[in-house]
């Protein structure tokens, strides 16, 4: 079964330049999760969808964050413009449904911004 | 709201020797409890949870961890750690009737031969 697939791995960007990333879940999972993890922190979450409505994104900072869920499968997440504090790595993960008790993660989008 | 606090940014120990890593969490209703592991260069695999029933719950690799509900705490332990273990460790709490998942802070968890 393959897992959550992210991209880019790794990126380096200057103060208010604009970013994307993107997830593509596990097949069937109805429910994915955007989530930063600052350095030192443990993760965050900044946006979970079911299917392509959003569920919770009270942690979203939307001045400046903006996430899609294109057709309820793969989904993108966008800084513009970006600040030196959104430094740090942007994990995606996805379930089968909101209460499932087990969520699975890609290995994660390192972002420094400089 | 729940929270959780991880007392320990940092245990190193030696191979084969016992560790345990502590959890603490809050919460004013049930909650679902949960380890996670991110071994480098990883992403975060759920190492075991606790949802009900039994107050130990059991890895596959030799972790165990006691829900212990009057300490509100989840401590991780395994009685002979190898190098192999070495990673950052994640404790997590859900409430049972929401969807969203706290995390610790994490500890790092670095064996030594």
């Amino acid at each position: 079964e393959a897992g959550v697939a992210q991209s880019p791995r790794y990126k380096i960007i200057e103060k208010r330049q604009s970013v994307a990333f993107w997830c593509n879940p596990i097949s069937g999972h109805a429910t994915l999760y955007w989530y930063q993890q600052i350095l030192g922190q443990g993760p965050k979450l900044l946006i979970q969808f079911q299917n392509n409505g959003v569920v919770d994104d009270s942690q979203l900072p939307k001045d400046r964050f903006s996430a899609e869920r294109l057709k309820g499968v793969d989904s993108t997440l966008k800084i513009q413009p970006a600040k030196l504090e959104d430094s740090a790595v942007y994990l995606c993960a996805s379930s089968l449904d909101p209460g499932s008790t087990e969520a699975f993660f890609g290995q994660g989008t390192r972002l420094t911004v400089v | 709201a729940q929270s959780v606090t991880q007392l320990d940014s940092q245990v190193p120990v030696f191979e084969e020797a016992p560790v345990e890593l502590r959890c603490n969490y809050s919460s004013s209703v049930s909650v679902y409890l949960f380890w996670y592991v991110q071994y480098p260069n990883q992403g975060l695999q759920l190492l075991l949870k606790y949802l009900s029933g039994s107050t130990l719950v059991e890895s596959i690799n030799g972790f165990e961890a006691e829900f212990n509900k009057s300490q509100t705490s989840f401590h991780l332990r395994k009685p002979s750690v190898h190098i192999s273990d070495t990673a950052e460790y994640f404790c997590a709490v859900q409430n049972t009737g929401g969807f969203k998942t706290i995390f610790g802070a994490g500890t790092r968890l670095f064996v030594k031969a």
